[in-house]
């Protein structure tokens, strides 16, 4: 049972673009919700993570948007560079679960020179 | 300072085969957590010691795998009778605590990727 459903699966996007990745969720416990970003051969980082009671939060040039209601956030990347190439997984974790995280299925993002 | 390193980094075996996975976590930190990923797939929680007792062990699949942390730092994910559908990239975070949600951020290591022929 998917619990967070991340899209797209794969993106390419132009230097200097803004790539946009959306994940949704049914589970309403869920409090906590960070992006990971993942290259090659490496394990997951933590790349930005926002709680509910804000609806937007911004890191450089990593910005999370969240809509509480519609129980869906998405990352967008502004001045996209070629080494933001990476795959990136939404995530989230519920109230109570000792820092389980539930991931997304991941998106395969490339910047273009 | 080190991040979180685990090894072997590749591991083949055959099929039926018992394999140990070991992770080491970043210094000092209390939580340690155990994910598989599976190709083209977002990782899995498994396994999640706070300090030497294992907190939640909901996400293990079956009674083959079993993961230890005896003196609340390094860990051990075991698998016994290894079967080709347990290949995957087996994960190791660390966070400094899980009981407190400003420290809790989890570090992961490079993963050892298992092989079952």
């Amino acid at each position: 049972q998917q619990q967070v459903k991340q899209s797209p699966q794969s993106l390419i996007v132009q230097k200097g673009g803004i790539p946009i990745i959306n994940c949704a969720y049914e589970n309403t416990a869920f409090d906590y919700f960070p992006w990971y970003q993942q290259f090659p051969g490496k394990g997951p980082a933590l790349l930005i993570a926002i709680r509910p009671d804000v609806s937007e939060k911004k890191e450089g040039r990593f910005t999370i948007s969240f809509n509480k209601s519609a129980k869906q956030f998405s990352l967008h990347i502004m001045d996209s560079q070629p080494g933001d190439s990476a795959t990136y997984f939404c995530a989230a974790r519920a109230t109570g679960t000792a820092s389980k995280l539930t991931f997304g299925t991941g998106t395969r993002l490339q910047v273009t020179l | 300072g080190a991040g979180v390193s685990q090894t072997p980094s590749n591991k083949v075996t055959e099929k039926g085969k018992y394999v140990e996975l070991r992770c080491d976590p970043i210094s000092g930190h209390t939580a340690l957590y155990w994910y598989r990923q599976s190709l083209g797939q977002g990782p899995e929680f498994l396994i999640y010691f706070q300090g030497t007792g294992a907190a939640d062990d909901s996400g293990l699949p079956n009674d083959r795998f079993f993961a230890v942390r005896p003196e609340g730092s390094v860990s051990t994910l075991k698998i016994q009778r290894t079967e080709r559908g347990d290949s995957a990239v087996y994960l190791c975070a660390s966070s400094l605590t899980a009981l407190a949600p400003s420290t809790d951020t989890q570090y992961f290591g490079p993963g050892t990727r298992l092989t079952v022929l």
